[in-house]
């Protein structure tokens, strides 16, 4: 099973800020195949990004995947005060597993 | 638009059964692989299960295997998970979720992102 380790656990920013997110897998993720989803509490997760860097319809370009590999990453350019959630990214190469979150908390 | 509308959840004691329906509209439904995937409170996301579009091939995470029973009726726009001997660790909101299928492997798992969720329906297991 590949195992994705998400950091950090927690990131506390300011609107307006730039986001990093890591995603680190335990093995090779074939073929590109990483999805990164936002959840809001009490909301199902949504769609942001997949294969490691297609932003899915209807999200906005301040959010932008990359990597390849093991390691992974989600940027958010500009923080905007709808975009505080948490973040799973998630490997669909081989079966489907998700990294545990990291959740974007208002500095 | 697409819609995904999972219902049936409730309390339910350790070791009974509960089936659980996710409603979809807004889309060709028989055309697309679909997924559940749970949470449990105030945790993380897990893979549950997979059925392909046709209903022919379906695929389990080790935690279920043996107890759920992923299935889909698509004359009914309905897609169901049947779930056998429940546990307490089975507690979690559980999701639906359209399977955007990339590519299929060999075996005929497919290798899918999950691009529309329904809203969860809450299972709770306890005595």
């Amino acid at each position: 099973e590949i195992v994705l380790t998400q950091s950090p656990g927690t990131l506390s920013l300011s609107p307006g800020e730039r986001a990093t997110l890591s995603c680190r897998a335990s093995q090779s993720v074939s073929s590109s195949y990483l999805a990164w989803y936002q959840q809001k509490a009490g909301q199902a997760p949504r769609l942001l990004i997949h294969g490691a860097s297609s932003r899915a319809t209807g999200i906005p370009d301040r959010f932008s995947g990359s990597g390849s590999g093991t390691d992974f990453t989600l940027t958010i350019s500009r923080l905007e005060p709808e975009d505080f959630a948490v973040y799973y990214c998630q490997q669909y190469g081989s079966s489907y597993t998700f990294g545990q979150g990291t959740k974007l908390e208002i500095k | 638009q697409v819609q995904l509308v999972e219902s049936g959840g409730g309390v339910v004691q350790p070791g009974r059964s509960l089936r659980l329906s996710c409603a979809a509209s807004g889309f060709s439904f028989s055309s697309y692989a679909m997924h559940w995937v749970r949470q449990a409170p105030g945790k993380g996301l897990e893979w549950v299960a997979v059925i392909s579009y046709d209903g022919t091939n379906n695929y389990y995470a080790d935690s279920v295997k043996g107890r759920f029973t992923i299935s889909r009726d698509n004359s009914k726009n309905t897609l169901y998970l049947q779930m056998n001997s429940l546990r307490a660790e089975d507690t979690a909101v559980y999701y639906c979720a359209r399977g955007e299928t990339v590519t299929i492997g060999p075996d005929g798992f497919g290798h899918d992102y999950f691009d529309y969720w329904g809203q969860g329906t809450l299972v709770t297991v306890s005595s």
